[in-house]
């Protein structure tokens, strides 16, 4: 265990589904992000929160919603994927502001698109 | 300007050998530049991190060579093993004020051989 769980570890959905991807982290970090990895692609980050604020939405289509309700929890919302959004979900969080930058990922969920 | 390039995309070597990887940034605003390590079905671990204005970091037989004026770093691990068998990613923070955003590499997969 790293501090920061994701659930589920895997995921098999049909694209006109609704599901949600849970994050937690008991680190006492106030920042937490989504990034997507795919398979020969770099880690593509996909949202921040800073202070339970959205601070980033990198282009990431609507059919992803993230969801912050406090400094412990991150959720990421899904409806209507597509076969291309298969991939690993990682959420990680981190100390903001303080010049410690390293980031503590979590396991992943690994979300098949059917 | 916020890519990271990494090489090589795979690397197998013998057991003692010094596996090294590459990476080249272009953004003079990045402050932190992590290594991380992730095993399959794992997130990404943090391995060993390092500011610009060091030029040199060592923990245990990792070891960070960081050329500013040449905008590259590399990671060189001493006397690999098996269990080093892995995905090593490098990354470059840019710290926003309120979050640090990571990009990251396309990642090297390391073999090595008994």
């Amino acid at each position: 265990e790293t501090g920061v769980t994701q659930t589920p570890r895997h995921l098999v959905m049909g694209m006109t589904n609704k599901k949600s991807l849970k994050c937690e982290q008991h680190l006492g970090h106030n920042a937490m992000y989504w990034y997507k990895q795919s398979a020969k692609k770099p880690l593509e980050l996909m949202f921040v929160y800073s202070l339970e604020e959205r601070v980033e939405n990198n282009s990431v289509p609507s059919r992803f919603s993230p969801e912050c309700p406090n400094s412990s929890h991150l959720f990421l919302h899904l409806h209507t994927l597509q076969p291309e959004d298969s991939a690993l979900y990682l959420c990680a969080s981190s100390h903001a502001g303080t010049g410690n930058y390293g980031y503590t990922f979590g396991s992943g969920t690994r979300l098949t698109v059917v | 300007q916020q890519q990271v390039k990494q090489s090589p995309q795979s690397l197998i070597v013998q057991k003692g050998g010094i596996p090294i990887i590459n990476c080249a940034y272009e953004n003079t605003a990045f402050d932190y530049f992590p290594w991380y390590q992730q095993f399959p079905g794992k997130g990404p671990a943090l391995l060993i991190a390092i500011r610009p204005d060091v030029s040199e970091k060592k923990e245990g037989r990792f070891t960070i060579s960081f050329n500013k004026s040449a905008k590259q770093f590399s990671l060189h691990i001493m006397d690999s093993q098996p269990g080093d068998s892995a995905t090593y990613f490098c990354a470059a923070s840019l710290d926003t004020g309120t979050a640090s955003k990571l990009t990251f590499g396309t990642g090297t997969r390391l073999q090595v051989t008994l």
